[in-house]
């Protein structure tokens, strides 16, 4: 079974702070990594994702680090405000060329002001 | 744009009863998916759509769980009989086109209690 390992399963960072959250997947054939943030009774939206061609995405305060030899992928929260308290998931393809996912179990998120 | 809507919001039934979600997906988005997320976990993928036709339903429970998208449009998932495990939050998501990229559009989901 094709997964992706995802950690901390909860994180408490201090307004202004970084939060680092990572995930480890085993099939070396994914080619895209999405992370989604979920607020409580919403369903989950796509915050970032990327592509393997490259280390690093930024997109505001967030930044995905790929690993390619590690195969590890992290998302960083840099200034971590209270409203980014949420659960973030990271995925990946689930396989093939069907373009459905497979999610991480969660990362829950609280920024303490 | 509207988004993707999902009815009922919530759903409390017996162990053994039936029920059944409804999703309509953001117009002109060809793929559909029913994704199950327990409480504390990941969404799970139930069964994926492209327009009418199943692209992916290995891991749906086909002795209780249903679903279909006739028209290629709106979709229903079905429970019946339902489990004590069966708890959970059902979420539709819908995305533009097929391939692995591209980002997936989530309702806010159903809430399923099965007591």
């Amino acid at each position: 079974q094709q997964q992706v390992k995802q950690s901390p399963q909860s994180l408490i960072v201090q307004k202004g702070g970084i939060s680092i959250i990572n995930c480890a997947y085993e099939n070396t054939a994914f080619d895209y990594f999405p992370w989604y943030q979920q607020f409580p009774g919403k369903g989950p939206a796509l915050l970032i994702a990327i592509r393997p061609d490259v280390s690093e995405k930024k997109e505001g305060r967030f930044t995905i680090s790929f690993n390619k030899s590690a195969k590890q992928f992290s998302l960083h929260i840099m200034d971590s405000q209270p409203g980014d308290s949420a659960t973030y998931f990271c995925a990946a393809p689930r396989g093939g060329s069907q373009g459905n996912l497979i999610f991480g179990k969660g990362t829950k998120l609280s920024v303490k002001p | 744009e509207a988004g993707v809507a999902q009815s009922p919001r919530y759903k409390i039934i017996e162990k053994r009863q039936s029920v059944a979600f409804w999703c309509n997906p953001i117009s002109g988005h060809a793929t559909l998916y029913w994704y199950q997320q327990i409480l504390g976990q990941g969404p799970k993928l139930l069964i994926q759509f492209q327009n009418n036709g199943v692209v992916d339903d290995s891991q749906l429970p086909k002795d209780r769980f249903s679903a279909e998208r006739l028209k290629g449009v709106d979709s229903t998932l079905k429970i019946q009989p339902a489990k004590l495990e069966d708890s959970a939050v059902y979420l539709c998501a819908s995305k533009l086109a097929g391939g692995n990229t591209g980002e997936l559009f989530f309702g806010e989901g159903s809430r399923l209690t099965v007591l």
